[in-house]
């Protein structure tokens, strides 16, 4: 158990709408990252929060959007689904050397 | 551009054997490496992270950065099928002293351990 835990586990949405998948952080940690792994391949990085602020973003177009919160629980805000954003989205949380992982959400756009 | 470079398998090694995994970068930058394991359908589990070159050992896991080279490697020894997963490099670029954990990850290598 890393103390990172995402929610939902599963969604099916479709194409064109909106989504928002959550992080609750392991206490003490202070940074958030997501990530979007894709089958077959490694995880890609999207965006990283410190102090409720974006410190970081990976190639991913605007309709990908964040937030986290005072207690440093986490959202991931995708518009205008794609099929393409298929994928299983992963938090990280960190406080230190190390990153962990939650379980992840598995997305299916159809 | 920053790129993480794995073989992607499958490697197949036999039970009780040694499992030599590889990776290499693109970034003379970079200053931190970690190895995740991801079993099927599930989320990477970190297994060590190593940060100078030479050998970092835990239990039966040692890994190896050679920064020079931009190279860095896993080895598993007296390999266990429960070990049978995904190995995915990953190299962090993100700014020291935040925590920050901006990773890039190569596309992972495959391993098999025969009983």
């Amino acid at each position: 158990e890393t103390g990172v835990t995402q929610s939902p586990t599963h969604l099916i949405k479709t194409r064109g709408q909106q989504v928002t998948l959550r992080c609750s952080s392991q206490s003490g940690h202070n940074t958030v990252s997501w990530y979007q792994q894709a089958l077959g391949q490694g995880p890609q990085f999207i965006f990283q929060y410190y102090r409720e602020e974006e410190n970081g973003r990976g190639n991913f177009p605007p309709r990908f959007s964040g937030l986290q919160f005072p207690n440093y629980s986490s959202e991931l805000n995708v518009n205008a689904l794609e099929l393409d954003d298929s994928a299983l989205y992963l938090c990280a949380s960190g406080g230190g050397t190390e990153a962990f992982f939650g379980q992840g959400t598995r997305l299916t756009v159809v | 551009q920053k790129e993480v470079e794995q073989n992607s398998g499958p490697l197949s090694v036999p039970e009780g054997a040694i499992a030599s995994l590889n990776c290499t970068y693109s970034d003379r930058g970079s200053q931190s490496f970690f190895w995740y394991r991801q079993y099927s359908g599930k989320s990477p589990e970190l297994i060590m992270f190593i940060y100078s070159n030479g050998d970092k050992e835990d239990g039966r896991f040692t890994a190896q950065l050679n920064k020079a080279s931009q190279y860095v490697s896993l080895l598993i020894r007296d390999s266990q099928p429960s070990d049978s997963a995904t190995y995915l490099c990953a190299v962090n670029w993100g700014r020291s002293g935040a925590g920050s954990y901006q990773l890039t990850f190569g596309k992972g290598t495959k391993l098999s351990v025969i009983p």
